[in-house]
């Protein structure tokens, strides 16, 4: 099982920053087989990300991905009010599918 | 529009059983692989779940195998979760999401609660 450590668990930003995200893997990832979500409370995932580095439909282009192998970032170029939720990472490479613990991101 | 409405949740004793539907619509639900996620009270997702299109394939997690059985009727477009001796660690939303072969859970449900408790 791959499993998927997030950093931080917490991050504390005000609005009109930049926003930085990790996601380590205990192994090799394929890039095309990695993406993002983000949650808002009360609301199912949104796929923000998908092969690494594109962005799902309706996302906006302040949202980007990077990383390979083991290592992946979401940033998030200029923080706006509706950006403050929870993001998970996830494989989608191979049973079983695993997400990351999650990171919250809130309002500094 | 694309949608994905999942009912059948409530409160269960222990050791009970349930069965979630999740009634797809607005795409080609035969051509898809179908996924149950679920996520216990303040706590992340956990995959449950999958099933092919076809329906000739299925995987479960761990925490789960023997005890939940993950089906599909594609001719009511309709997904089901089978889920027998059911424990308190099982209380979660369940979701159930779309794959569309090697990719990513691009639509998701709303979610319903199971709560097991005595």
């Amino acid at each position: 099982e791959i499993v998927l450590t997030q950093s931080p668990g917490t991050l504390s930003l005000s609005v009109g920053e930049r926003a930085t995200l990790s996601c380590r893997a205990s192994q090799s990832v394929s890039s095309s087989y990695f993406a993002w979500y983000q949650q808002k409370p009360g609301q199912a995932p949104r796929l923000l990300i998908y092969g690494a580095s594109s962005r799902a439909t309706d996302i906006p282009d302040r949202f980007s991905g990077s990383g390979s192998g083991t290592d992946f970032t979401l940033t998030i170029s200029r923080l706006e009010p509706e950006d403050f939720a929870v993001y998970y990472c996830q494989q989608y490479r191979s049973s079983p599918w695993t997400f990351g613990q999650g990171t919250k991101l809130e309002i500094k | 529009q694309v949608q994905l409405v999942e009912s059948g949740g409530g409160v269960v004793q222990p050791g009970r059983s349930l069965r979630l539907s999740c009634a797809a619509s607005g795409f080609t639900f035969s051509s898809s692989g179908m996924h149950w996620v679920r996520q216990a009270p303040g706590k992340g997702l956990e995959w449950v779940a999958v099933i092919w299109s076809d329906g000739s394939n299925e995987n479960y997690a761990d925490s789960v195998k023997g005890r939940f059985t993950i089906s599909r009727d594609n001719s009511r477009k309709t997904l089901y979760l089978q889920m027998n001796s059911l424990t308190a660690e099982d209380t979660a939303v369940y979701y159930c999401a779309r794959d569309l072969g090697g990719r990513p859970f691009d639509v998701w449900g709303q979610g319903t609660v199971v709560t097991v408790s005595s």
